[in-house]
């Protein structure tokens, strides 16, 4: 069976720090793969996805970056966070969309 | 952006009674896809409907599309307080869309009192 994994389940930065967030898909090969994020009480955004290793869209400017350095892993980073970076990060995957998608547990995100 | 808005925000009803939620879109979709989420947590799927499909059962949900005025409505019979989460819809658009992206709406807030 697949099974997705995302860690640390919370975080707290300094401003200015930096960071890296990891997602990795166990049980399938070639999924597409997403991160959204979520402001608190809110609908989800998303910010990026990856249809294939090394292939990244994404659909907000920002100050975050995705990478995919091997087909089930999905890195989001960034240089220099900033307050508003601050929320609950999901990383989900499908094979297309024929299929729901499937979530990771979330990284609560602070950055003071 | 967002791709639905849901309505009502919030719905507090009893144990055993029916919850309904509604979900509004604006452009063209392949599927609608509901999901729940606890709070705190990742989401979970529930059900996913086509865009040729008018009407879906899941267990004690029960999902409903009109394309023609670009809604759905998300039916849980017999509440019980574990289904106390928010409700999310979702579209994958009709077009020849890059990504298979997933658009969601703000949510549904439900509270199933014991």
């Amino acid at each position: 069976s697949q099974t997705i994994h995302q860690w640390p389940a919370t975080l707290v930065q300094p401003v200015g720090s930096p960071l890296s967030l990891e997602c990795t898909v166990e049980g399938t090969s070639n999924p597409n793969l997403y991160w959204y994020r979520q402001a608190a009480g809110r609908g989800l955004q998303l910010l990026f996805y990856s249809v294939g290793i090394g292939q990244i869209s994404s659909e907000v400017p920002q100050n975050l970056s995705a990478s995919r350095p091997q087909d089930r892993q999905f890195i989001l980073s960034s240089k220099k966070l900033l307050l508003s970076d601050s929320g609950f990060y999901l990383c989900a995957w499908t094979w297309d969309k024929s299929y729901g998608y499937t979530f990771g547990s979330g990284t609560r995100l602070t950055v003071v | 952006s967002q791709q639905g808005e849901e309505d009502p925000q919030a719905l507090s009803i009893q144990e055993g009674e029916n919850a309904t939620m509604n979900c509004s879109y604006k452009t063209s979709i392949n599927n609608l896809q509901w999901y729940r989420q606890n709070s705190g947590r990742g989401l979970v799927h529930l059900i996913l409907i086509r865009s040729n499909e008018r009407e879906k059962h899941s267990g004690r949900l029960r999902v409903t599309l009109d394309t023609s005025k670009k809604s759905s409505s998300l039916l849980i019979t017999a509440s019980r307080a574990a289904d106390t989460a928010s409700y999310f819809c979702a579209t994958v658009a009709g077009i020849k869309a890059a990504g298979n992206k997933l658009t969601f709406g703000g949510g549904t807030r439900v509270l199933v009192k014991p």
